[in-house]
């Protein structure tokens, strides 16, 4: 069956762009994760979803991310303004929504901001 | 709130030789534990996790974890390792059923690359 997917997989935008970064989770899973990858680093989290809510927003590192979720699907992760520190690959994580419970992982996102 | 350490960034292996990958975690809560693999330009895989049981863990590709808990670690062990073994590893944990939290958001190690001469 079909795995997680995101797009784009590379986008490479300037200073101060708005950017969306988009992702498919697998069909009739409930939770939905982004992690964000900085080069060298193990993937960090930013945000996760129970169905169509943001459960846990925690990560987010400020005001300029935003993610939705709005059918309890496909997810948007949001970026305004975007500096050069935003580079990195986006990761995004979907699984049937119960601890413990294997996180699928897309292919990422790559960020880059010049 | 959890942290993983992972003691080495890179280790390079001989093929068919034995490897371990090292692990350390502090939390102040009970957690779960996973090790993924990431191959080049590919997304993350899950080897293997650790739930409740048997401190042993088997996984994908002839991997295997133990879990230690008065050592807080969680090594990846093979005991021999082929040229598809070459990828970055990351050890990652959750918080458990009991661990006061309702969901399983991960907190990752900062990898380890693991390279395979022949």
């Amino acid at each position: 069956g079909a795995g997680v997917s995101q797009t784009p997989s590379n986008k490479v935008t300037e200073k101060g762009k708005y950017v969306e970064l988009r992702c498919d989770p697998i069909s009739g899973h409930t939770a939905l994760y982004w992690y964000r990858q900085s080069l060298g680093q193990g993937p960090e989290f930013l945000i996760y979803f129970q169905g169509t809510g943001a459960a846990d927003d925690s990560g987010l590192p400020n005001d300029r991310f935003f993610a939705v979720r709005p059918e309890g699907s496909v997810s948007t992760l949001k970026i305004q303004r975007t500096e050069r520190g935003d580079s990195a690959v986006y990761l995004c994580a979907s699984s049937p929504g119960q601890k413990g419970e294997t996180q699928y992982f897309g292919p990422g996102t790559r960020l880059l901001v010049l | 709130a959890q942290s993983v350490t992972q003691l080495d960034s890179q280790v390079p292996v001989f093929e068919e030789a034995p490897v371990e990958l090292r692990c350390n975690y502090s939390s102040s809560v009970s957690v779960y534990l996973f090790w993924y693999v990431q191959y080049p330009n590919q997304g993350l895989q899950l080897l293997l996790k650790y739930l409740s049981g048997s401190t042993l863990v088997k996984g994908i590709n002839g991997f295997e974890a133990e879990f230690n808990k008065s050592q807080t670690s969680f090594h990846l062990r093979k005991p021999s390792v082929h040229i598809s073994d070459t990828a970055e590893y990351f050890c990652a944990v959750s918080p458990s059923l009991l661990g006061g939290t309702s969901y399983g958001k991960l907190t990752f190690g900062q990898g380890t690359i693991l390279t395979v001469h022949p």
